[in-house]
């Protein structure tokens, strides 16, 4: 069975730094892409970021661009996404997601929480 | 950007009678490789999001058959047959078209008369 179990998140001051993880089993890894998507409170999704299967490319939506980075380790199975410079805007739960060719978004972990706030 | 519209945003049902729930895309999501990346999600309460369609009128693994998705182009219809209380949540449109970037609806909450 597919399991994506997100850890890293908190409460962290505005201008902070978090890591999240995203531990990934069940199935191949390394033959996926991979996304960040969050929600904030009352709010739809709201894609972040993905990530090639080699970690080639990468691409963000605008609000993090520059703040947050993707990134990936094949021989651990595991997503990772790196926030500085926090805002409050980005308060929300980060959901790690498998992107799966001709579907779209089909797998989601259960989230781990980031609140931003003084 | 591709922008996802939902209607309505709240749709009271009462259990056992249809229920249907529209999405408009801002620009057609035909890909050029022909398909159109339509997908629907279903979040329950304190649950994240579950795929439940994709590609218009595709039911995801263990989806039940009362489920089902149409459309073309720029309009979309997810309708519930006969509603369970289980359905009761949030159901937001995704489109994959534009992958690498994805969008998704506001979101419609389904609930019981």
């Amino acid at each position: 069975e597919v399991h994506l179990v997100e850890s890293g998140g908190g409460l962290v001051q505005p201008g902070g730094s978090l890591r999240l993880s995203c531990a990934a089993s069940g199935f191949t890894f390394r033959n996926y892409w991979m996304s960040w998507v969050r929600q904030a409170p009352g709010k739809g999704p709201e894609w972040v970021a993905n990530i090639k299967q080699d970690g080639s490319e990468k691409y963000y939506v605008d609000s993090v661009k520059g703040r947050f980075t993707i990134s990936r380790d094949n021989a651990k199975n595991s997503l990772y996404l790196q926030m500085n410079s926090l805002r409050a805007e980005d308060t929300a739960v980060y959901y790690c997601a498998r992107d799966q060719s001709g579907i779209g978004i089909d797998v989601w972990g259960k989230g781990t929480t980031v609140t931003v706030s003084s | 950007d591709i922008v996802m519209t939902q209607t309505p945003l709240s749709s009271p049902v009462t259990l056992g009678q249809p229920a249907s729930i529209s999405c408009r895309s801002s620009q057609s999501l035909v890909h050029s490789d022909g398909n159109t990346y339509l997908s629907w999600l279903q979040q329950r309460p304190g649950q994240p999001p579950r795929l439940l369609i994709y590609k218009i009128s595709n039911r995801f693994s263990g989806v039940p058959d009362r489920f089902s998705g149409s459309g073309a182009g720029t309009d979309f219809t997810l309708k519930i047959s006969r509603v369970e209380a289980e359905d009761v949540g949030l159901y937001y449109c995704m489109q994959a078209t534009q992958f690498p970037l994805y969008s998704f609806g506001q979101g419609t909450k389904l609930e019981i008369k």
